[in-house]
């Protein structure tokens, strides 16, 4: 019982650095989104799938971009990290547009 | 500013004690939903509220939807040092899910 994996756990990054987080889920879900958690502001939402073949913006797009080549991955890829990406990442799947199941997080600090 | 607003920000209570969180909106929203998340996880789905007025309970939780589906609240009986969390209210907007920023319970022995 897998669920959503996220990997890596923990990563530093250097400013101007370009890096993948990795999510795949074996629940067969349409729907898969990322967030990113900032202390004070709860999840925002960064990018969400609807489908394979399928993406569009969320609340913070800006510096990130996402693709969704198959219903069980779906990669966010930061193109030049800045220290206001330091933050605490979650990919999530749901079955329809709401129930969000969560992996474990991805913890990145940008120096 | 914030689609959904949590109060109390921080809440810290003995164990025993009862306690209520709110989750409010000016959006009207389909349905609602509230997380548990402890450190180092991601958040877990407690419940799902679609009907205004609904009530849901689960074990010593009790989880209210508003008239209007605007708000909600949860209420806590008698709670243990297990309930201690960030427990977060998300509403559905636009075909995305919003968050409001949660309530950080903790329940000293």
């Amino acid at each position: 019982n897998a669920g959503v994996t996220q990997t890596p756990k923990f990563q530093v990054l250097k400013t101007g650095q370009s890096m993948t987080l990795q999510c795949a889920q074996d629940m067969n879900h349409e729907y898969m989104s990322w967030y990113r958690q900032d202390p004070g502001m709860g999840l925002r939402l960064i990018h969400y799938s609807v489908g394979a073949g399928i993406t569009d913006q969320g609340e913070v797009p800006n510096g990130y971009n996402v693709s969704r080549s198959t219903t069980e991955d779906f990669p966010l890829r930061l193109l030049s990290a800045a220290p206001s990406q330091t933050s605490v990442y979650f990919c999530a799947s749901s079955p329809s547009d709401d129930e969000a199941f969560f992996g474990q997080g991805t913890r990145l600090t940008v120096v | 500013t914030q689609l959904l607003e949590q109060s109390p920000q921080f809440l810290s209570i003995q164990e025993g004690e009862n306690l209520t969180v709110y989750c409010n909106s000016s959006s009207v929203f389909s349905s609602l939903q509230w997380y548990r998340q402890e450190p180092g996880e991601g958040p877990v789905l407690l419940v799902t509220v679609v009907t205004g007025g609904e009530v849901k309970k689960l074990k010593r939780l009790t989880f209210q939807f508003g008239d209007a589906r605007k708000d909600s609240s949860l209420h806590i009986t008698a709670a243990q040092p297990g309930d201690t969390g960030l427990y977060l209210c998300a509403g559905e907007e636009n075909n995305d899910m919003r968050f409001g920023a949660g309530t950080r319970l903790t329940v000293k022995p």
